[in-house]
């Protein structure tokens, strides 16, 4: 499978806990992209980096967010001090630049409930 | 503030029918447009993307317009199938930026 792949698919995990999710970008796609998709809402974009640069962050990304891609290659998203309002689907998606449009690939995605 | 809107939220139709979803942006500054299909619970996956010089991009029945000017864009599904059904977004990048902007979407049923 050459596609965008995220472990784990699903989460569960009491309010207070510390979570980290992971993000395998397609081979050779140089920007990787984090997004949040709430029930009944379109993805919310929440970072995204060039090789292991993080270039833009949002406002929706609180200190209690950190994104790191070391050595430009899979990504990590870690939440501390998890929150019920955290619960959500946690999207990565990549691209290649120099293609032009920049049109981003995204993975299955990984389900947070936090109780 | 940049927004994607996209109506309707909700659309049945019997199957063989053809239709039109729709999507308006407010930023005429859009560098490309790309549609996505939801399955519940899933990923997003990629329909087709469509650069600002372009008017139009098609994929098998699937046809997506693009009108700067207006600030819309449609995805034409022709002889619809229930495996059509899902949820469709829309998505544009707007302005400078590399992230996307997404509607909310649009739950599309096609009935056997």
């Amino acid at each position: 499978d050459t596609g965008v792949s995220q472990d784990p698919r699903h989460k569960i995990t009491k309010r207070g806990q510390n979570v980290t999710f992971r993000c395998d970008p397609i081979s050779e796609h140089n920007r990787l992209y984090w997004y949040r998709q709430t029930l009944g809402q379109g993805p919310e974009f929440l970072t995204y980096f060039q090789n292991e640069a993080q270039l833009e962050k949002s406002r929706l990304l609180s200190d209690r967010f950190s994104a790191e891609r070391p050595k430009g290659s899979f990504s990590t998203l870690e939440i501390q001090r998890t929150e019920q309002g955290d619960s959500a689907m946690y999207l990565c998606a990549s691209s290649l630049v120099g293609t032009g449009h920049n049109e981003q690939f995204f993975g299955p995605g990984t389900r947070l409930t936090v109780l | 503030k940049q927004e994607v809107t996209q109506i309707p939220a909700a659309l049945s139709v019997p199957e063989g029918e053809n239709l039109v979803l729709n999507c308006s942006f407010t930023d005429s500054a859009i560098y490309n447009l790309q549609w996505f299909r939801q399955d519940p619970g899933k990923g997003l996956t990629s329909l087709l993307l469509i650069q600002s010089s372009q008017r139009e991009q098609t994929s098998g029945r699937l046809n997506a317009s693009l009108d700067k000017s207006s600030g819309r864009s449609t995805l034409y599904i022709a002889a619809s199938q229930p495996g059509d059904s899902a949820t469709y977004l829309c998505a544009g990048r707007l302005g400078s930026n590399y992230k996307l902007t997404f509607g909310k979407g649009t739950l599309l049923t096609v009935n056997p």
